[in-house]
């Protein structure tokens, strides 16, 4: 049973640019999470999704990010228009439906902006 | 020996020694806990958790402690190895849902052998 599975691992984008991160939840898991780490700092939550439906958004910035999770396919982070600032690890986590809460992480994706 | 107090973002021991790990949540509706570890390069991994209605769980090696009066959380090593050299980070539920975590300051753990 495969982990969870994000690609790429490193992304590289140049201000201005657009960065699609890709997260696919593990096998039977319908929701998904991501969450930002900036160097030396602990994971921020971002965004909470189910299939075809955002559940909590409270932690997504107000501009340039978008994140969906459609019926097929993975669960994606847009960030439009990068910046330096978005220079960071995004993590994607998913869960079983609720009432399990038990989160599984993947192994993140690397966002560089120049 | 042990290493106990407040929260402290490195925490260095000998192997072998007990470690405890503190944190402090803000959330008091937070009905459940968990701590996770990360190693470099790699996402968080679950380690324990415990919900509010308990004060006290235990895994292979680790315990984890929930005082709710202070809100107050730690994870207890037993025989610290050099592979739990890490940072550990307390995560509480909340969010809008109720069910995202919410991520306290990590605690680098160093383990010398």
């Amino acid at each position: 049973n495969a982990g969870v599975m994000q690609n790429p691992r490193h992304l590289v984008r140049r201000r201005g640019q657009e960065a699609r991160l890709r997260c696919s939840p593990m096998k039977g898991h319908s929701h998904v999470y991501w969450y930002r780490q900036l160097p030396e700092e602990g994971l921020k939550f971002m965004v909470y999704l189910q299939k075809e439906n955002i559940i909590d958004e409270s932690g997504m910035p107000k501009e340039r990010f978008s994140a969906e999770f459609p019926k097929e396919g993975p669960s994606i982070l847009r960030i439009q228009q990068v910046v330096r600032g978005d220079s960071a690890a995004y993590f994607c986590a998913s869960s079983p439906p609720p009432p399990s809460t038990r989160v599984f992480f993947g192994s993140g994706t690397q966002l560089s902006v120049l | 020996g042990e290493s106990v107090g407040l929260h402290l973002p490195t925490l260095s021991v000998q192997e072998g020694d007990n470690s405890i790990i503190n944190c402090a949540y803000s959330n008091s509706a937070s009905d459940y806990f968990i701590w996770y570890k990360q190693e470099s390069g790699k996402g968080p991994q679950f380690i324990i958790d415990i919900r509010s209605n308990m004060d006290k769980r235990q895994g292979q090696r680790v315990t984890v402690l929930l005082n709710k009066t202070v809100k107050h959380l730690s994870l207890q090593i037993a025989a610290t190895q050099p592979g739990d050299s890490a940072v550990y980070f307390c995560a509480e539920t909340g969010g809008q849902a109720g069910t995202a975590l919410i991520f306290g300051k990590g605690t680098t753990l160093s383990v010398s052998s």
